[in-house]
């Protein structure tokens, strides 16, 4: 069936890389999407790519996608406090869409 | 306009109480969603509405029952629940169109508390 899969805890120092990993199981997914989550607040998008391209690159994040490992990245570089946050991994059909979250990464910031 | 706003932020209410959350879009999105989030878990999809008909609905009991009035609206109507319901109830909204992304956007949430 379908899968998601994310290490659920990251701790950085401000200023370093951060990389947060997944897997998933279903080959026919098109879209993979990042998602964060403040404490308390909804889900906001952060970027997604497309499955036939291998990276995408947005201001300071990147995303590699590795088709042949079902493997997800996303690279911040730059960390700061504010990106302190839960980040989930996602897949999907894209349009009407029922995406498929991980469990999520708690990325920590600190000095 | 690219929010989507839900009311209330929080709920509390008792196993016999009737309620209901709100959702709204202005965003001329025609999919809504409804998604339950337990504490420290992803969000769990509930139902679809696409083009204002339940599209899907994921096996949520009875107790929990979705309107979707018009394009912009979609509420959840709360009747008998358990302790167990309560958690963060995001509401999203999406194009519908082929070949569009699917980004889902999200509301706040509502947090329903059952006593």
């Amino acid at each position: 069936g379908e899968d998601v899969e994310q290490s659920l805890f990251l701790s950085v120092r401000e200023g370093d890389s951060s990389v947060i990993n997944c897997t998933y199981t279903d080959s026919s997914s098109t879209y993979l999407y990042w998602y964060k989550q403040e404490p308390g607040a909804g889900l906001q998008l952060l970027t997604y790519i497309f499955s036939n391209m291998d990276m995408k690159q947005d201001q300071r994040l990147t995303v590699l996608l590795n088709k042949k490992d079902k493997h997800l990245s996303l690279r911040i570089a730059d960390t700061q406090t504010g990106d302190s946050a839960i980040y989930f991994c996602a897949e999907g059909s894209g349009g009407y869409n029922k995406l498929i979250f991980g469990a999520g990464t708690r990325l920590a910031v600190h000095p | 306009d690219t929010e989507v706003t839900q009311t209330p932020k929080h709920l509390v209410m008792g196993m016999t109480n009737k309620k209901s959350l709100k959702c709204e879009q202005h965003m001329g999105h025609r999919a809504m969603y409804w998604y339950k989030q337990k504490a420290k878990k992803p969000p769990e999809l509930m139902f679809v509405y696409s083009y204002e008909k339940l599209s899907i609905n994921e096996s949520v009991p009875s107790r929990f029952s979705p309107e979707c009035p018009n394009s912009s609206l979609l509420n959840l109507h709360l009747h008998a629940l358990q302790p167990e319901d309560s958690a963060l109830y995001l509401c999203a909204s999406s194009q519908v169109a082929g070949g569009d992304t699917g980004e889902l956007f999200f509301g706040e949430g509502s947090r329903l508390t059952v006593l």
